[in-house]
């Protein structure tokens, strides 16, 4: 199975500021790779597919990159809404595997 | 506006069986491939089962495989896990996900339903 190692595990930011969030895969995933935002009492909410498209309706301030087995979410403009748990996904090969989440949080 | 409203959570007993259904509407539910992912209390996302747009093809997580089946009825847009042999560690939300590609991500989710295993 691919170990998704996501860090920081928690994440602590101020309104305006920039966070990255880091995935790192076990073995090359070929930007099969996606990011998901949760809200607390909410389901997952898809923001980034293959590594650095991203999905409809998502604000422009969150983008992805990265490529083989190192991938990062950034997140421009810190907003109160942006407080939330996020979480990578690869899908390159079954058994599908999640990062550990980064729980993010207001300065 | 793609809808999925997940149901059949409850509280069982170790051992027994269940059976989640998630209703999908907004789209055309024969198009998609579709998955079930849990969420233990206050952990993280587990990926647990896919099925193919035909119902053809399936996958499962090792931790379910051979004791939970998916399933779907396309005339009914309506998606099926049936859990039997629960056991605690299956204590989870269990949320219902379109897939729009394969292998793919998880486009849409729905609000989850929450299953407890205990005695």
């Amino acid at each position: 199975d691919i170990q998704m190692t996501q860090s920081p595990a928690s994440l602590s930011a101020s309104l305006g500021e920039t966070v990255t969030i880091e995935c790192r895969a076990s073995e090359d995933i070929y930007n099969g790779l996606a990011w998901y935002q949760q809200k607390p009492g909410k389901s997952p909410q898809l923001l980034i597919y293959n590594a650095n498209s991203l999905h409809t309706g998502v604000p422009s301030r969150f983008s992805g990159s990265g490529s083989g087995t190192q991938y990062s979410l950034k997140i421009n403009s810190l907003q109160s809404e942006d407080v939330a748990s996020y979480f990578c996904q690869q899908y390159y090969d079954y058994p599908y595997t999640f990062g550990a989440g980064t729980k993010l949080e207001l300065k | 506006e793609v809808q999925l409203v997940e149901s059949g959570g409850g509280l069982v007993q170790p051992g027994r069986s269940l059976k989640l259904s998630c209703a999908a509407s907004g789209f055309t539910f024969s198009d998609y491939n579709m998955a079930w992912v849990r969420q233990a209390p206050t952990k993280g996302l587990e990926w647990v089962a896919s099925i193919s747009y035909g119902g053809s093809n399936t996958h499962y997580g090792d931790s379910v495989k051979g004791r939970f089946t998916i399933s779907r009825d396309n005339a009914k847009s309506t998606l099926y896990l049936q859990m039997d042999s629960l056991r605690s560690e299956d204590t989870a939300t269990y949320y219902c996900a379109r897939k729009d590609w394969e292998p793919g991500w998880f486009a849409y989710w729905g609000q989850g339903t929450l299953v407890t295993v205990s005695s």
